[in-house]
């Protein structure tokens, strides 16, 4: 089972409209959840953080994160073309000093 | 701009090749990250630093792959008798994965 899984496809969306992104991890006793935008050729970014159950908001994006259920999602609300980017979802593992990355959601945002 | 500088920015090397990158924080931060991401695929945790003492080393991370913090400074991560599955992007983060640097990327020809 992979630490970090990001299962869904390239996802295409109109511009205005909201994007959603999943992501699911094994370890149980992870306390820390990250998103990172990543554009082609370039380093990733990290834009959201969230550390307790429930919904962080930060401008148009919102993290959500249910521990129980053990996975992550982040929502792009009002989708933009400069949107268009892989998304990767990161986990800090307990007892770990290192992030375990997804392998990354792309967004295509269509103008 | 995080003020994590990598050097150099790209690399194509022959393989047997030896290579060097280097990685510059904006300050001495006292903990550094590497992680490898190949195309496609999510960054690979190699090693970390705190200060100039590497505390954390994957299994990735075979012998022929060496990392050196000298001083708690900049970081050096080296490669040698390179291979085509070494092909990559090389990133650095300091003092967090909050903030990586632009990475090296590395194509072993």
């Amino acid at each position: 089972q992979k630490e970090v899984e990001q299962n869904s496809g390239p996802l295409s969306v109109p511009e205005g409209a909201i994007a959603s992104l999943n992501c699911t991890y094994s370890d149980r006793g992870s306390q820390s959840f990250f998103w990172y935008r990543q554009y082609s050729g370039k380093s990733p970014e990290l834009i959201m953080s969230i550390y307790s159950n429930g919904d962080k908001e930060d401008g148009r994006f919102t993290a959500q994160l249910n521990k129980a259920s053990q996975y992550v999602s982040l929502l792009i609300r009002d989708s933009q073309p400069s949107d268009s980017a892989t998304y990767l979802c990161a986990v800090s593992l307990y007892g770990n000093n290192r992030l375990a990355f997804g392998k990354g959601n792309q967004v295509v945002v269509i103008p | 701009d995080t003020g994590v500088s990598q050097d150099p920015r790209h690399k194509i090397t022959k393989r047997g090749q030896n290579v060097t990158f280097r990685c510059d924080p904006i300050s001495e931060h006292n903990r550094l990250y590497w992680y490898r991401q190949t195309l496609g695929q999510g960054p690979e945790f190699l090693t970390y630093f705190q200060n100039e003492a590497q505390l954390e080393k994957s299994r990735l991370l075979s012998d022929r792959f060496s990392a050196e913090r000298p001083k708690g400074s900049f970081s050096t991560l080296e490669i040698q008798r390179t291979e085509q599955g070494d092909s990559a992007m090389y990133l650095c983060a300091s003092p967090t994965e909050a903030f990586f640097g632009q990475g090296t990327r590395l194509t072993v020809v």
